[in-house]
C-alpha cells in the first residue's frame, strides 16, 4: 500500500463547477498536512498547509480526519486558472528528520 | 527577491558522465532537499542536509553525492553509478528541520536532465 494515495483523475470539469479531492495516508504518526499544486513542467508550490480538523483560503478549503486518515480539497468556483496537478503531501518526523511524503498527484483540467 | 534557484534548467549527460546540479536559497533556510520526480511517481527523496556541514540519506540516494559547505548552497552530483539518471530534480528549503510540525518546503523551478 503506497504512504500517500490520491485518485490520479483527470477530473475534467467545467468552469463554475466545485470539485472534491481525497487522500488517504497509512502512517499514523502522520503530523502534518499540505496540498501543492504544480503546473505542467514546473515545480509544486504550496496551496495549502492544513492546521488540525481543517482550514479555508477563499475558494479552497482543506480537511483533515485523523480518525479516518484521510484529507480532502474542496476548490468552489472553479477558474481556468485552477487547472494542474494538485498534490497531496504529509509529512512527520522521526528523531530530527523533517519528511515529506508525496502523493502522486490529481490532474484537474477547467473547461471553458 | 528572496529565493530558491536551480541551475541550469535543462542539462543533457552522456553516460558515464557526472554532472552537478546548482541548488541556491537566499531564504535564510536551515534544511535544505534533493528529490527527483518521474511521470507517474510522486516526488522521491534523495539526500536533505538540516545544517551545514551535515547531510543525510534520502529513500534513493545511490548513485548521488551531496554537499553543504554554505547555508545557502547544496548542489547534488549525479554520478554514473546512477542507473537510470533522467529525471526532473527539485531542490527545496524549509526554515528548519525535525522540530516544527508545520514546516513547510518550498521549491526551486528544477531541472531537468536527459541522459543520451
Amino acid at each position: 500500500r503506497k504512504e500517500v494515495e490520491q485518485d490520479p483523475g483527470p477530473f475534467n470539469v467545467p468552469e463554475g463547477a466545485t470539485v472534491a479531492f481525497n487522500c488517504t495516508y497509512s502512517n499514523s504518526a502522520s503530523q502534518s498536512f499540505f496540498w501543492y499544486r504544480q503546473d505542467c513542467r514546473k515545480e509544486p508550490k504550496l496551496l495549502m498547509s492544513v492546521y488540525s480538523s481543517g482550514n479555508e483560503d477563499g475558494r479552497f478549503t482543506a480537511q483533515l480526519n485523523r480518525a479516518s486518515q484521510y484529507i480532502s480539497l474542496l476548490i468552489r468556483d472553479s477558474k481556468l486558472s485552477d487547472s494542474a496537478t494538485y498534490l497531496c503531501v504529509v509529512n512527520y518526523y522521526g528523531g530530527a528528520t523533517n519528511k515529506l511524503i508525496f502523493g502522486t498527484g490529481t490532474l484537474l483540467a477547467v473547461q471553458p | 527577491d528572496g529565493g530558491i534557484t536551480q541551475s541550469p534548467k535543462y542539462l543533457f549527460r552522456k553516460e558515464g558522465q557526472n554532472v552537478t546540479l546548482s541548488c541556491e536559497q537566499n531564504l535564510n533556510h536551515d534544511a535544505m532537499y534533493w528529490y527527483r520526480q518521474d511521470p507517474g511517481q510522486g516526488l522521491r527523496l534523495i539526500y536533505y542536509s538540516q545544517i551545514v556541514n551535515d547531510f543525510q540519506k534520502g529513500d534513493i540516494a545511490e548513485g548521488y553525492s551531496v554537499s553543504r559547505e554554505k547555508k545557502e548552497s547544496f548542489p547534488l552530483t549525479v554520478t554514473s553509478a546512477q542507473k537510470n539518471p533522467t529525471a526532473f530534480y527539485l531542490c527545496a528549503s524549509s526554515i528548519r528541520s525535525g522540530y516544527s510540525s508545520y514546516n513547510e518546503q518550498f521549491f526551486g523551478p528544477g531541472t531537468r536532465l536527459t541522459v543520451l
